[in-house]
């Protein structure tokens, strides 16, 4: 089993609308959790970062974890054309190492 | 310059040729990372340095892969003999460990890109 799992889609979502991006991990010592949002033939950026169950938002984003259930959330409120990107969930693992899901394609449709 | 940087940006190889792929981080930053992108795929850990010590080399795919950070700053990747299943984007990012620790951020070069045929 991979240690983050992601659909990969292509999930599409109107303009306007909430876009729900969903991550489950398989390491219970991971203690944080990022969302990286990479362009196509770009490199991927940093919008999120978690550590404690609940919600973070920041502008029109919305981070959730639950580490219970060993699952991340991004939410994307008002979702824009340009939200559109693969959006990378990320653990730090037990050696502190950074590890990448495979990553969500979203199509935001104008 | 105010961003990593890597080079080349762009390589094509023959199959069995060693390539060598450069990673110049942020000025003052101390971490540093290689990960490997398959297309369609996320990033995939290669190997992290903390100044000139390589902490964790556990992602090298084989022992054809070798990567160094002599004085601590510049990075090299080299990977010998070259096979088809080495093409991908090659990414460096670094960070400062406690900015690391506090947030996760690492900031990415834009990669190296390499085809092997």
């Amino acid at each position: 089993q991979k240690e983050v799992e992601q659909n990969s889609g292509p999930l599409s979502v109107p303009e306007g609308a909430i876009a729900s991006l969903n991550c489950t991990y398989s390491d219970r010592v991971s203690q944080s959790f990022f969302w990286y949002r990479q362009y196509s033939g770009k490199s991927p950026e940093l919008i999120m970062s978690i550590y404690s169950n609940g919600d973070k938002e920041d502008g029109r984003f919305t981070a959730q974890l639950n580490k219970a259930s060993q699952y991340v959330s991004l939410l994307i409120r008002d979702s824009q054309p340009s939200d559109s990107a693969t959006y990378l969930c990320a653990v730090k693992d037990r050696d502190d190492k950074i590890i990448f899901g495979k990553g969500t394609r979203l199509h935001i449709l104008p | 310059g105010a961003g990593v940087s890597q080079s080349p940006r762009y390589k094509v190889a023959k199959r069995g040729q060693d390539v060598a792929l450069r990673c110049d981080p942020i000025s003052g930053h101390v971490s540093l990372f290689w990960y490997q992108q398959a297309l369609g795929q996320g990033p995939e850990f290669l190997t992290y340095f903390q100044n000139e010590a390589q902490l964790d080399k556990s992602g090298l795919p084989s022992d054809r892969f070798f990567a160094e950070r002599p004085e601590g700053s510049v990075s090299t990747l080299k990977i010998q003999r070259t096979q088809q299943e080495d093409s991908a984007v090659y990414l460096c990012a670094s960070s400062q460990p406690l900015q690391y620790q506090n947030t996760g951020e690492l900031f990415f070069g834009e990669g190296s890109r390499l085809t092997v045929l």
